[in-house]
């Protein structure tokens, strides 16, 4: 039982290339999420997805890129890497549902920009 | 727009003692609170979820209460060990938002001395 995955764990790149974070979780939840958690602060959220072929801004989403083609995958994309994007970016997913559900994280994908 | 504090940002107890962490938040009108634990170098993982009509949730040696109207939470953890070492979030979704998108604190990095 996997739960959520994330790939890359760590990245290294250069101002201005582009690149792709993939999510992908197995426990068929509607909702999916990018965040990105820089030191002293909690996480803020990038973009989200209430379901598939739908995507939604977040608090910080200029510079980011997603999709949900599928219902296990969301893809957070970078076209012009910049520095002030390295950070941490965690993924998470929820069951779609009154009251709120918890939300399950992947363990985060760590990236630098040079 | 929805703030979430936590008080302290860092501390340190011996093994053993019962100790509270502290999570305030500025709109009371939320659907529900959740309290996480982030290892380092890991991802989130959901402790407690609190509903809005609630006032408290158990688990184990962990409690967690919601007092809305003051806008305030509070995690309780009893006899402390080492294992309990980690950043713990608290996190609010807001009501009327679409998406069960969160709101993070800064987080309480926690040392227990053996």
């Amino acid at each position: 039982n996997a739960g959520v995955t994330q790939t890359p764990k760590f990245r290294v790149l250069k101002t201005g290339q582009s690149m792709t974070l993939l999510c992908a979780q197995d426990m068929n939840h509607e909702y999916m999420y990018w965040y990105r958690q820089d030191p002293g602060m909690g996480l803020r959220l990038i973009h989200y997805s209430v379901g598939e072929g739908t995507t939604a801004k977040g608090e910080v989403p200029d510079g980011y890129n997603v999709s949900r083609l599928k219902k296990q995958n969301f893809l957070l994309g970078l076209e012009s890497a910049a520095p002030s994007q390295t950070s941490v970016y965690f993924c998470a997913s929820s069951y779609l549902g009154q009251g709120g559900q918890p939300q399950h994280f992947g363990d985060g994908t760590r990236l630098s920009i040079l | 727009k929805q703030e979430v504090t936590q008080i302290p940002a860092a501390l340190s107890v011996p093994e053993g003692e019962n100790l509270v962490l502290n999570c305030s938040f500025t709109d009371s009108a939320i659907y529900n609170l959740q309290w996480f634990r982030q290892d380092p170098g890991k991802g989130l993982t959901s402790l407690l979820l609190i509903q809005s009509s609630q006032r408290e949730q158990t688990s184990g040696r962990l409690n967690a209460s919601l007092d809305k109207s003051s806008g305030r939470s509070t995690l309780y953890i009893a006899a402390s060990q080492p294992g309990d070492s980690a950043t713990y979030l608290c996190a609010v979704r807001q009501r009327n938002n679409a998406g069960n998108m969160l709101t993070f604190g800064g987080g309480t990095r926690l040392m227990v001395k053996p």
